[in-house]
C-alpha cells in the first residue's frame, strides 16, 4: 500500500492563482482530512470528509474548497491565492471516526508571492 | 475537545527513556488521550492512545494519572530517529473526531 500522497511537492502560486492539491489514499478509508501548517505552529483543520459526497468545515476552511467524488481521491481547491496561504498542506484519512488513528500524507509546501 | 498543556522542548540522551509530560486538567470522562509525532518536515505519525488504563505498543507507553488530569508518554530506549515534535491531544471519539494539534513538545535525542 503507498498510503497517502500528496502532489504537488512543492508549488510557487502568483497572488489571485488558483490550483488544485491532490490526495489519494489506498486503504479504503471513509474519512479523509486536510490540514495547513504554518512555520512553527501546530495543524490547523480546513475541511473533512466522513465518505463520498460528504464534507464539512474545519476550524480555518476561508479561501478552500473541496470535493469528495470517490472514496480514494479529497482534492482540496485554492481560488484567488493569497499570501496568507503560504503554508505546508498536509492530507490524512483514518478508517473511522470512532479509532481516530490518522494516517498523513507527506505534505505539499505552497509558496505564494 | 480538552485543551492540552505540554514543555515547549526538551533533551534526552540516546539510549536513555524519554519521558514526555502532558498535562489535560479539563479533559471529560469520555475523551481519549492521543499522541502523535512529527518528524522533521514529514506529515504527522500516530503513535499511542489511552482512555483511563496505561497501554503500551511497539512504539512507546502511555501512563495515565488516576484522576485522568495529566499523562506521559515514555520512549524507553530513545534513539536519535525519535527527535521530533511531540503532540499530546485530547479527543471526544465520535463522528469525525477531529484532531486539534497545539505547539507540542520537540525532543532532542543527543549522544
Amino acid at each position: 500500500n503507498a498510503g497517502v500522497t500528496q502532489t504537488p511537492k512543492f508549488r510557487i502560486l502568483k497572488i489571485g492563482q488558483s490550483m488544485t492539491l491532490q490526495c489519494t489514499q489506498d486503504m479504503n478509508h471513509n474519512y479523509m482530512y486536510w490540514y495547513r501548517q504554518d512555520p512553527g505552529m501546530g495543524l490547523k483543520l480546513i475541511y473533512y470528509s466522513v465518505g463520498a459526497g460528504i464534507t464539512d468545515k474545519g476550524e480555518v476552511p476561508n479561501g478552500y474548497n473541496v470535493s469528495r467524488s470517490t472514496t480514494e481521491d479529497f482534492p482540496l481547491r485554492l481560488e484567488l491565492a493569497a499570501p496568507s496561504q503560504t503554508s505546508v498542506y498536509f492530507c490524512a484519512s483514518s478508517e473511522s471516526g470512532t479509532v481516530n488513528e490518522q494516517f498523513f500524507g507527506p505534505g505539499t509546501r505552497l509558496t505564494v508571492l | 475537545d480538552a485543551k492540552t498543556t505540554q514543555p515547549t522542548s526538551m533533551d534526552c540522551a540516546e539510549g536513555r527513556a524519554a519521558n514526555l509530560p502532558c498535562n489535560h486538567s479539563t479533559i471529560s470522562g469520555n475523551e481519549y488521550v492521543y499522541w502523535y509525532r512529527q518528524i522533521h518536515s514529514q506529515g504527522p505519525q500516530y503513535i499511542i492512545h489511552g482512555l483511563k488504563n496505561n497501554e503500551t505498543n511497539e512504539m512507546a507507553s502511555l501512563i495515565i494519572t488516576e484522576d485522568r488530569k495529566s499523562s506521559t508518554l515514555i520512549l524507553p530506549h530513545a534513539t536519535l530517529r525519535d527527535t521530533a515534535v511531540y503532540y499530546c491531544i485530547g479527543l471526544r471519539t465520535g463522528t469525525a473526531s477531529k484532531l486539534t494539534f497545539g505547539t507540542g513538545t520537540r525532543l532532542q535525542v543527543t549522544l
